[in-house]
């Protein structure tokens, strides 16, 4: 799988828009590019997933670069509660596409 | 509607006791994922089962691990003769499709 490169922290203001990287330079044709987020002592959320194309929903939207090298997640209004890991995954299609390959994400700490 | 659940959420074990975690997946989930996640690492995989077939162990740390999902439901992780090693947050996740996998809060494990 893909490898990604997240930075380990970011800082955002409540109620700006929180822009989280990552880069998958590696990234092959078939693979996804996968968010989710861990808030602290709970288990991992899935927030949104896409393959070349932008992508929007209720939680977030994802910009993927042409090249598909690296990609955003954006969360459009960061509150409180969104201070949790980021991890971004990429993750094969096909029917190896099970596992999730998680690194150590960003901490996004969302001030008030 | 009710998501994953695990117990017991704490656990404490002497080194050498066996313990057995409980996963319960969202109802009609067919795929079930372990994963062991160390403090401040991310989650890694361990084991898939789809309905009651393991498909995938390959995560799986030893053969003091063990898995079983019997009827397709609920699941349970089991370790023997724990070590000092074991410790971390077990999280259990199901889902229904290949998109999302949602997990449990997790089973925090400490063995003294």
């Amino acid at each position: 799988d893909a490898k990604t490169t997240q930075p380990t922290s970011m800082d955002c203001a409540e109620g700006r828009a929180a822009n989280l990287p990552c880069n998958h330079s590696t990234i092959s044709g078939n693979e996804y590019v996968y968010w989710y987020r861990q808030i602290h002592s709970q288990g991992p959320q899935y927030i949104i997933h896409g393959l070349k194309n932008n992508e929007t929903n209720e939680m977030a939207s994802l910009i993927i670069t042409e090249d598909r090298k690296s990609s955003t997640l954006i969360l459009p209004h960061a509150t409180l509660r969104d201070t949790a890991v980021y991890y971004c995954i990429v993750r094969p299609g096909g029917g190896s596409n099970y596992k999730l390959t998680f690194g150590k994400g960003t901490l996004l700490t969302v001030n008030p | 509607g009710a998501g994953v659940s695990q117990s017991p959420r704490y656990k404490v074990a002497k080194r050498g006791q066996d313990v057995a975690l409980r996963c319960d997946p969202i109802s009609g989930h067919v795929s079930l994922f372990w994963y062991q996640q160390a403090l401040g690492q991310g989650p890694e995989f361990l084991t898939y089962f789809q309905n009651e077939a393991q498909l995938d162990k390959s995560g799986l740390p030893s053969d003091r691990f063990f898995a079983e999902r019997p009827e397709g439901s609920v699941s349970t992780l089991k370790i023997q003769r724990t070590q000092q090693e074991d410790s971390a947050v077990y999280l259990c996740a199901s889902s229904l499709s290949v998109e999302a996998q949602y997990f449990g809060p997790g089973t925090r494990l400490l063995v003294l």
